[in-house]
């Protein structure tokens, strides 16, 4: 099960801020805050990681909260092509097998 | 550009037939994986290799087969022991199989049965 939690879907203005909220209530001190997307009939694009630090790159900023329990992921100037599910997952590989759990992610619509 | 290079994109199989899945990556990566993602549903991990000569079992492996002979290549056979194959195949890789290494995608093949 995923262990991240959500909002089913979020609307944007094309040019303006995206801010994609993520709770992880249960996230474990070794535990990776992961964000990918996913667009239709595509394979999931990497966006960004954090462990307890903010992160930018050229795609995104990633804000986690000092408790780590919540994390927002920030796409600082949508456009169009931004349209896709976005997941929040937590990732501890832990001697395991390297499974990525995906929940049902945020369907983000960028509209003009 | 470096990426993951998932061959045909489209593929058809028939009642019986066994196919191949082509993965390529040229990112020197260590560790390579292959999940299946139905409709609506999230990725299951069918195999991984952590290195050449050497995978593992994933949480769906019945009626998968894969190799890793070289490094940049981990092709996935779907046997006719897989009765339910009709998915959405994706292919990953990592430097390393640590909680700090991002898989990366490439843009998947659809097999379908006729």
């Amino acid at each position: 099960d995923a262990k991240t939690t959500q909002p089913p879907s979020m609307d944007c203005a094309e040019g303006r801020a995206a801010n994609l909220p993520c709770n992880h209530s249960t996230i474990s001190g070794n535990e990776y805050v992961y964000w990918y997307r996913q667009i239709h009939s595509q394979g999931p694009q990497y966006i960004i990681h954090g462990l307890k630090n903010n992160e930018t790159n050229e795609m995104a900023s990633l804000i986690i909260t000092e408790d780590r329990k919540s994390s927002t992921l920030i796409l600082p100037h949508a456009t169009l092509r931004d349209t896709a599910v976005y997941y929040c997952i937590v990732v501890n590989y832990g001697g395991s097998q390297g499974n990525l759990i995906f929940g049902k992610g945020t369907k983000l619509s960028v509209k003009p | 550009d470096g990426g993951i290079t998932q061959s045909p994109k489209y593929l058809f199989r028939k009642e019986g037939q066994n196919v191949t899945l082509s993965c390529e990556q040229n990112l020197n990566h260590d560790a390579m994986y292959w999940y299946r993602q139905d409709p609506g549903q999230g990725l299951r991990l069918i195999y991984y290799s952590q290195i050449v000569n050497d995978f593992q079992k994933g949480d769906i492996a019945e009626g998968y087969s894969v190799s890793r002979e070289k490094k940049e290549s981990f092709p996935l056979t779907v046997t006719s022991a897989q009765k339910n194959p009709t998915a959405f195949y994706l292919c990953a890789s990592s430097a390393g199989l640590t909680n700090n290494q991002p898989q990366h995608f490439g843009d998947g093949t659809r097999l379908s049965i006729l």
